[in-house]
């Protein structure tokens, strides 16, 4: 079946520190996969999303290129800032039609001045 | 603003109690699902419907019903209450295959 893998957190960074959260997934054909941010007593938001093996998706500043070769979507951002803590998910689409979306467990960010 | 709407955002209910969990969209998307958030378990899908009249379960859906007689509206009922359903219930819609589009939440406490 599908599946996603986020690498766990907590992760806590310095304003202005280079960001890395590691995202694998198990999927057949061809997925589209997503990173969603969830501010605190907030809903989720969708952050930015890639289609097809190599596209990269950008938003805010954050980047994440889909790889096929290593099933991999991890999410970037070089520089960030205190309004970026969040917990963040990675999740995919199988494609084919299909409405659901299979999350990872997220990943929480903290980001202190 | 266009979107996904819940109501309410807090409830605290007594074991046993029965309640509905109200979810309203009015961007016409076809697809609507019901998750759960936990600490450390990530979203857990409850229910969901890909239209009106039609509806399915997800991964954990013992102890809830949903319906969909609209295409607005996808409510979720809980029939009797119970402490392990203390937790955020997130409500989601889309037109097309991901790009998912969530209400704010209701915080559920049971007591």
């Amino acid at each position: 079946g599908n599946s996603v893998t986020q690498m766990e957190g907590p992760v806590t960074l310095s304003e202005e520190a280079f960001l890395t959260i590691n995202c694998t997934y198990t999927a057949t054909g061809y997925p589209s996969l997503f990173w969603y941010v969830q501010y605190p007593g907030e809903g989720l938001q969708l952050l930015l999303k890639a289609t097809k093996a190599d596209d990269k998706g950008s938003n805010k500043g954050f980047e994440a290129t889909y790889r096929k070769e290593t099933t991999s979507f991890h999410l970037e951002k070089g520089s960030v800032q205190v309004s970026d803590s969040a917990v963040y998910f990675c999740a995919l689409n199988p494609g084919a039609g299909s409405y659901q979306l299979t999350f990872g467990k997220g990943t929480k960010l903290s980001v202190i001045p | 603003n266009a979107g996904v709407t819940q109501t309410p955002k807090f409830q605290v209910l007594k074991t046993g109690q029965s309640m509905t969990l109200q979810c309203a969209q009015d961007m016409n998307h076809e697809y609507m699902s019901w998750y759960r958030q936990d600490p450390g378990m990530g979203l857990r899908l409850i229910h969901y419907s890909v239209g009106a009249g039609i509806t399915d379960q997800g991964e954990v859906p013992n102890g809830y019903n949903v319906s969909r007689s609209t295409t607005e509206d996808f409510p979720l009922r809980l029939l009797s209450a119970a402490p392990s359903q203390t937790s955020v219930y997130f409500c989601a819609s889309s037109r097309s295959s991901g790009g998912y589009t969530f209400g704010s939440g209701t915080r559920l406490t049971v007591v």
